[in-house]
């Protein structure tokens, strides 16, 4: 039971590359969700996604694209990096968005800007 | 929309103490409240939940949390800490509109 997973682990850019995080999950989850996790800031919401083809903004979306073409996928696309954007990025995943099913969170990808 | 604030950002506490973490909330209904841990290099791991029902709630790990609207608090307790409890805590609160808001963590170092 594999349940989230995110790919990579650790990735350097330089500025103005282009790069896609990857995040999959077996759970057969509706809900998906991206956060990045800064010192002292907690964890703010990227992007999320209610189901296959459905997906909003979160908190600071300005620079990242989502899709979700599959349940399992919900890819984090970073059109044009920038050393802002030099972060932790969580996937997380829950069967619905409902108080009584908590988030599964993916180990994380470590993202540097240079 | 709502909000967390987590006012302590560093806890230090002798192992076998009691450990006690604060969380305020805004939110103008009753929110769903969640205490996550996360240990170095992982991702977040549930420890409790409150949404509705009796005001305190017991979790995994030996963690417990009481929820008093009239202070909209959400403390996390643990009677008797042990090495292993050392990580970073967040509070979570969401509402109705599929976001799940973080306040900025409390890192918690425990001493032999």
């Amino acid at each position: 039971n594999a349940g989230v997973t995110q790919t990579p682990k650790f990735q350097v850019l330089k500025t103005g590359q282009s790069m896609t995080l990857q995040c999959a999950q077996d759970m057969n989850h509706e809900y998906m969700s991206w956060y990045r996790q800064d010192p002292g800031m907690g964890l703010r919401l990227i992007h999320y996604s209610v189901g296959a083809g459905i997906t909003d903004q979160g908190e600071v979306p300005n620079g990242y694209n989502v899709s979700r073409s599959t349940t399992e996928d919900f890819p984090l696309r970073l059109l044009s990096a920038a050393p802002s954007q030099t972060s932790v990025y969580f996937c997380a995943s829950s069967p619905s968005f409902s108080p009584n099913q908590p988030q599964h969170f993916g180990d994380g990808t470590r993202l540097s800007i240079l | 929309a709502q909000s967390v604030t987590q006012p302590d950002i560093h806890i230090t506490v002798s192992e076998g103490a009691s450990l006690e973490l604060r969380c305020n909330y805004s939110y103008g209904a009753t929110p769903y409240l969640f205490w996550y841990v996360q240990s170095p290099g992982q991702g977040l791991q549930l420890l409790l939940k409150y949404f509705s029902g009796d005001t305190l709630v017991q979790g995994i790990k030996g963690f417990e949390a009481e929820f008093k609207r009239s202070q909209s608090s959400f403390n996390l307790r643990k009677p008797s800490v042990h090495w292993s409890d050392a990580a970073e805590y967040f509070c979570a609160v969401g509402a109705g509109d599929y976001k799940l808001s973080f306040g900025a963590g409390t890192t918690v170092t425990v001493r032999a």
